[in-house]
């Protein structure tokens, strides 16, 4: 099993919708956890920071759940421009990525 | 501006070569992270290192070899050891050990 594992997707969502990934990870340890944005062919970009039960940016938010061990990331009214690819991360003590998670907001 | 810089973006390697990726950053952050990226797969830490003069194996550093002899830099070297080295290389760093991390723009590397 892996450590952090997301479905790949791809999420095909038209602009506007509400879109939510989940990210399940194994290690009951994981003290804290990111979420990055990386574009085609770029480097990852923290999106988010989540240290207890949630945090909210804006139109993302991003909900931890200890018990269950997972978390997710929601993305109100969808832009084009969210198109990338999401990346879930858990701080063990170093940081586990996960595959990814495609979006792709249609027009 | 403070940030991250990588070099070359592309690098190509004959079989047999050692090659060297260069990272440096000016955000005066302690640690420093080498990864590499492969298509369909999460980011696997090659090396990293927390302090000047020391750095540690990651969970696949067979292949490649480091410094860190100034704050700022962190060249990854790949080896001729190193069989499949053709992935997109990131370096990062952070304030201090494996907290947040903050991304060069990558080097991907093909073999020729």
């Amino acid at each position: 099993r892996k450590e952090v594992e997301q479905d790949p997707g791809p999420f095909n969502v038209p602009e506007g919708a509400t879109v939510a990934f989940n990210c399940t990870y194994s290690n009951s340890a994981s003290q804290s956890f990111f979420w990055y944005r990386q574009d085609c062919r770029k480097e990852p970009k923290l999106l988010m920071s989540v240290y207890s039960s949630g945090n909210e940016d804006g139109r993302f938010t991003a909900q931890l759940n200890r018990a269950s061990q997972y978390i997710s990331l929601l993305i109100r009214d969808s832009k084009l421009s969210d198109s990338a690819t999401y990346l879930c991360v858990c701080n063990t003590g170093k940081l586990i990525f996960g595959q990814g998670t495609t979006l792709q907001v249609k027009p | 501006d403070g940030g991250i810089t990588q070099s070359p973006k592309y690098l190509f390697r004959k079989e047999g070569q050692n090659v060297t990726l260069s990272c440096e950053q000016n955000l005066n952050h302690d640690a420093m992270y080498w990864y590499r990226q492969d298509p369909g797969q999460g980011l696997r830490l090659i090396y990293y290192s927390q302090i000047v003069n020391d750095f540690q194996k990651g969970d696949i550093a067979e292949g490649y070899s480091v410094s860190r002899e100034k704050k700022e830099s962190f060249p990854l070297t790949v080896t001729s050891a190193q069989k499949n080295p053709t992935a997109f290389y990131l370096c990062a760093s952070s304030i201090r050990g494996f907290e947040t991390q903050y991304f060069g723009p990558g080097t991907r590397l093909l073999v020729l």
